[in-house]
């Protein structure tokens, strides 16, 4: 299987700020990523696939970018909404496999 | 818009099975797979495997180790989620998840249902 390591596991931020989350493949998934936002007791919501196209109505503060095995998430100018859990996907292989996931805490 | 509506929450002993069902609307429910995506309490997000909503193929994750099946009812747009040989360890919250794509396998996952808890307990 696939391993996907994401960093930090816990980011402490503020509104405005500007946070960047890394996710890292134990091998090449060229750009088969995908990103979720997960608040608490809600289902995941896509935000980002194929590692840096926006998902229709999230908003452009959202960015990803990498290919290969190193992978960014980009939040701009952070919103309440925002403080949640983060999970990248990959979907080069099977099984899909899901980071521990990042959570964006105040 | 699309919607994917599962069943309520179940409390099953170990040993026992659990069928959960994903009613879908507001798009072609032939057209795409559902996945299913299982969280256990305070954990990440394990993907289970898919079930093509046209002909009913079916990809599990190996790592469950045949003890989940997926079916179909196209008729009612809805898909069942089948888990065997319940553990306490999968006591979870099950997500069904609509593929992004019409070919399977190539996407990510769009839209999520609101989940289903399962408890295993004695």
């Amino acid at each position: 299987d696939i391993q996907m390591t994401q960093s930090p596991s816990t980011l402490s931020a503020s509104v405005g700020d500007t946070v960047t989350i890394a996710c890292r493949a134990s091998q090449t998934i060229f750009t088969w990523l995908a990103w979720y936002q997960q608040r608490p007791g809600k289902a995941p919501k896509l935000l980002i696939y194929q590692a840096s196209t926006l998902e229709g109505g999230v908003p452009s503060r959202f960015s990803g970018s990498g290919s290969e095995t190193e992978f960014t998430l980009t939040i701009s100018a952070l919103q309440p909404d925002d403080f949640a859990t983060y999970y990248c996907q990959q979907y080069n292989n099977y099984p899909y496999t899901f980071g521990q996931g990042t959570r964006v805490e105040i | 818009q699309v919607q994917l509506v599962q069943s309520g929450a179940e409390v099953k002993k170990p040993g026992a099975s659990v069928k959960v069902s994903c009613k879908a609307s507001g798009y072609s429910f032939t057209e795409y797979a559902i996945h299913w995506v299982r969280q256990a309490p305070g954990r990440g997000l394990e993907w289970m495997g898919w079930i093509n909503g046209a002909n009913g193929q079916t990809k599990e994750s190996q790592n469950l180790q045949g003890r989940v099946s997926f079916t179909t009812d196209t008729s009612a747009a809805t898909a069942y989620m089948h888990f065997y040989g319940l553990t306490i360890e999968d006591t979870a919250v099950y997500y069904c998840v609509k593929d992004r794509s019409p070919v399977v396998g190539v996407d990510s996952l769009d839209f999520w249902g609101q989940g289903t808890l399962v408890t295993v307990s004695s």
